[in-house]
């Protein structure tokens, strides 16, 4: 069984910069797993941010950025606000073995 | 802009059949370049995604829930529909519909979501 593997949670203050990661079980993840990140705020649908490791939506704040770091998935917030608390998911493409798999989340509190 | 909108029963009992649709509003399912798919998040839990499926029908399913689940299209309704067999209480969830993006032939995103329904499985 596959699985992505993200930190629990993360604690950052307003305007500082943060990483989050995404690992897979697999091995080093790479732009053929497609990494996708999504936030989510309670009682709240998913929104999009980040597709195919660095690429973003019409809608995604220029503070958001995503990368290949380590064997790994990021997403780097730099200069964080508050209304960036929230829940933040991976997303890993594997082929017909799994399809799609999301990570655990990560618990994103600003302070 | 798109928008997707997901309807269906609220609660189902065990062993019974799960259905829910999604209707896209906005745009047309059958306009090509997308997928339709199913994604889901158990009470405080991450997400899973179940299946989607193209305007012309054809379908590729999270391999773990492949034996139980079935995503079917209706493109004179712009909808598109989830079904769910044998459900136990590990299928009470948020269930979302959501469209996934292709570019140039490869499914690389899932852009637009409905806003989720809880579905509850309890006699």
């Amino acid at each position: 069984q596959t699985v992505v593997t993200q930190e629990p949670s993360l604690t950052v203050s307003p305007g500082e910069t943060v990483t989050l990661t995404c690992a897979s079980s697999t091995g080093a993840v790479t732009s053929g797993c497609y990494p996708n990140w999504f936030q989510q705020k309670p009682g709240q649908a998913p929104r999009a941010l980040i597709y195919s490791t660095s690429k973003k939506h019409s809608w995604t704040p220029a503070r958001f950025s995503g990368s290949l770091l380590g064997g790994e998935a990021a997403l780097t917030l730099s200069g964080v606000q508050p209304e960036d608390e929230a829940d933040y998911y991976c997303l890993l493409y594997y082929g017909g073995v799994s399809g799609w798999v999301f990570g655990g989340g990560t618990k994103l509190t600003v302070l | 802009q798109v928008q997707l909108q997901e309807s269906g029963p609220g609660l189902v009992k065990p062993s019974q059949t799960l259905s829910l649709t999604c209707t896209v509003s906005g745009g047309s399912i059958s306009s090509g370049g997308y997928y339709w798919s199913w994604i889901r998040q158990h009470p405080g839990k991450g997400l899973e995604w179940i299946g989607y499926i193209y305007y012309s029908g054809n379908t590729y399913y999270n391999p773990s829930l492949k034996s139980r689940v079935s995503i079917s299209v209706d493109r004179s309704k712009n909808q598109f529909s989830l079904k769910v067999n044998s459900v136990t209480a590990a299928d009470t969830a948020v269930y979302y519909c959501a469209r996934a993006l292709m570019i140039r032939g490869v499914i690389e995103t899932f852009d637009y979501w409905g806003p989720g329904t809880l579905v509850t499985v309890s006699s």
